[in-house]
């Protein structure tokens, strides 16, 4: 069976120091990644996705970055966190052949920038 | 510009009672309507889809009904019991290269007194 690892789960960060979350998939090949992002009351927003290996999309203009250095491994990083940056942050999967347009979420990150 | 919106942001209905959560969008190329349930602290997950090639789709006490002409979708949770307390998100998906994008309302928090 499929499933997606996502950490660390909860975070405390400084202003302008770095970020890297990641997360892993495992038991699919060439899976769709995505990062979102939950605020309160603004639903899920995403941030990247990609749908292969080096192949990324970005959806918001910001000071985050991804990247899918292998086939199952997708990371978020920052290099200077903003307060802004605080939220939860959820990783997902979907397949990638086949997309049936269900997707796989992780237990997600709580990041709090202080 | 928010594409699919929900409503209401939040719910409170008595056990047994009967929670309809409403969702209109804009995009008349999305072609898959999933609801994701989220717990407090855990990621999403998918609860049931539909799409728009029917008007109704029912699995145990969770129905959604899809009006394709009003570009409305809704989630009607029958006999809501306490564990259905949780928050709601409609999503609507568009196929792009082979991949489903979805783009999520923002979500509708629901109590469910016993």
């Amino acid at each position: 069976s499929q499933t997606i690892h996502q950490w660390p789960a909860t975070l405390v960060q400084p202003v302008g120091s770095p970020l890297s979350l990641e997360c892993t998939v495992e038991g699919t090949s060439n899976p769709n990644l995505y990062w979102y992002r939950q605020a309160a009351g603004r639903g899920l927003q995403l941030l990247f996705y990609s749908v292969g290996i080096g192949q990324i999309s970005s959806e918001v203009p910001q000071n985050l970055s991804a990247s899918r250095p292998q086939d199952r491994q997708f990371i978020l990083s920052s290099k200077k966190l903003l307060l802004s940056d605080s939220g939860f942050y959820l990783c997902a999967w979907s397949a990638g052949q086949g997309d049936t347009g269900e997707l796989f979420f992780g237990e997600g990150s709580r990041l709090t920038v202080l | 510009q928010q594409q699919v919106k929900q409503s209401p942001q939040s719910l409170i209905v008595q056990k047994g009672g009967i929670s309809i959560i409403n969702c209109a969008y804009e995009n008349t190329a999305f072609d898959y309507f999933p609801w994701y349930q989220q717990f407090p602290g855990k990621g999403p997950a998918l609860l049931i889809a539909i799409r728009p090639d029917v008007s109704e789709k029912k699995e145990g006490r969770f129905t959604i009904s899809f009006n394709k002409s009003a570009k409305q979708f809704s989630l009607h949770i029958m006999d809501s019991q306490p564990g259905d307390s949780a928050t709601y998100f409609c999503a609507a998906s568009e196929r792009t290269g082979g991949s489903y994008i979805p783009t999520f309302g923002r979500g509708t928090s629901l109590i469910v007194h016993p």
